[in-house]
């Protein structure tokens, strides 16, 4: 149980393209879910979290008209990286959680993002 | 402020031998523990948790870790490693009434032939 699909896992594109990620709780509904970065070598960066049917609540540093978020069902989230440049160039994983305080966060399996 | 830290960012062990990575954290409020393992290229999963009850808790993979409240440690251990543990690992801590967690660094366990 307790499954998350991310899609796509891989994506190479162009500068300045827009690019979406999406998120999807497969057997579990998700009350709330997380966007992640992270860099080589590094822990992961906590982007935003998302409550279904709510707006995204970003962290600090983190820009909102470029990270656009959306949590339109309890079984989807995406993530959209607008205009693209190669320094967004990344891993991006997302992780979704049901239920209580006490629940863990269950996680995809990332998207490796590549700007050229 | 709450903090979690992980304070080996790599540890190397040889095949079968018993492994401990350590995770410290600190809060001024209780919390709920985990540990996740991440392989290349793909996203976390869940070894553990600890929420209550027993300061023991056992997970996948022939993994376990002690919640030691007054240390405010939650150590991972695994008493005879695989080539295949070969991965990095990140504790989570996790709020009572909060939705964020908070990561350490994580920890790279090399285990060699």
């Amino acid at each position: 149980g307790a499954v998350v699909s991310q899609h796509p896992s891989r994506v190479i594109c162009k500068s300045g393209t827009s690019v979406k990620i999406e998120c999807r709780s497969l057997d579990f509904q998700a009350t709330t879910m997380f966007w992640y970065r992270q860099f080589p070598k590094k822990s992961l960066m906590l982007m935003a979290t998302s409550n279904e049917g709510s707006k995204a609540t970003y962290e600090q540093g983190v820009e909102k008209d470029k990270f656009l978020i959306n949590h339109a069902s309890l079984t989807l989230s995406t993530l959209t990286v607008t205009s693209a440049h190669p320094e967004d160039s990344s891993f991006y994983i997302c992780s979704a959680r049901g239920g209580g305080d006490n629940q863990p966060q269950h996680f995809g399996d990332g998207t490796r993002l590549s700007i050229l | 402020a709450q903090s979690v830290t992980q304070l080996d960012s790599q540890v190397p062990v040889f095949e079968e031998a018993p492994v401990e990575l350590r995770c410290n954290y600190s809060s001024s409020v209780s919390v709920y523990l985990f540990w996740y393992v991440q392989y290349p290229n793909q996203g976390l999963q869940l070894l553990l948790k600890y929420l209550s009850g027993s300061t023991l808790v056992k997970g996948i993979n022939g993994f376990e870790a002690e919640f030691n409240k007054s240390q405010t440690s939650f150590h991972l251990r695994k008493p005879s490693v695989h080539i295949s543990d070969t991965a990095e690992y990140f504790c989570a801590v996790g709020l009572y009434n909060f939705n964020k967690f908070y990561f350490g660094s994580g920890t790279k366990l090399n285990v060699k032939p």
